[in-house]
């Protein structure tokens, strides 16, 4: 049971525009979700989270959104760089049991072209 | 800068030795810390997770004798390969939260059993 989703295996998007990097759970009871960059063969490097009270967050060219009721999150990076160009993993997190145990989705690559 | 190291970066092996590879969290304290294997091509996959102070706790399927776990202090855990196969080459990564919000991954460490 896929409780995090990215139903987008891969984007492309021209260097200077936004891209929109999407994923839905459907566990209402996550508290927190991450996004992830990840290149091959490294470790995922965090980029931004966001409350399950909150509906944004923004941190530099990265703004996540989140719609509690569409139970639906995205990740926003304007303006895209060729160097943004890499898998991104959303994840997240449930209050009890293990803490911070991450929920991740399969990933999302993003290609930025020039 | 890195928040999170792991040691050795990589490391080739003969079939039947051990392996040990270590996860330092720099900058802040974690009493729990996560074990991730990536296979090609596909998402982490979580082994499981360090506690400082307590056993750890393993994903099903994962045998606990085969990968020994360690939360020898509250900045670092390491993950023993016992009697490595060369079914057992991967990519292991470790994560650890600095707090709900946050949780940074260790660079990787790629392990070849020849």
């Amino acid at each position: 049971d896929q409780q995090v989703k990215q139903n987008s295996p891969s984007l492309s998007v021209q260097e200077g525009r936004i891209s929109i990097l999407n994923c839905d759970y459907t566990n209402s009871m996550f508290d927190y979700f991450l996004w992830y960059k990840k290149y091959p063969a490294e470790g995922p490097t965090f980029l931004i989270s966001i409350s399950s009270i909150k509906d944004k967050n923004e941190d530099g060219r990265f703004t996540v959104f989140l719609n509690k009721s569409a139970k639906h999150l995205s990740l926003h990076i304007v303006p895209s760089q060729p160097g943004d160009s890499a898998v991104y993993f959303c994840a997240a997190t449930l209050p009890t049991g293990t803490a911070s145990k991450l929920t991740f989705g399969t990933g999302t690559r993003l290609q930025v072209t020039l | 800068g890195a928040v999170v190291s792991q040691h050795p970066s990589r490391v080739i092996c003969k079939s039947g030795t051990s392996v040990k590879i270590e996860c330092r969290s720099l900058d802040f304290q974690a009493t729990t810390m996560f074990w991730y294997r990536q296979f090609p091509k596909k998402s982490l996959m979580l082994m499981a997770t360090s506690n400082e102070g307590s056993k750890a706790t393993y994903e099903q399927g994962v045998e606990k004798d085969k990968f020994l776990i360690n939360h020898a202090s509250l900045t670092l855990s390491t993950l023993t390969v016992t009697s490595a196969h060369p079914e057992d080459s991967s990519f292991y990564i470790c994560s650890a939260p600095k707090d709900r919000k946050t949780q940074y991954f260790g660079p990787g460490t790629r392990l070849l059993v020849l």
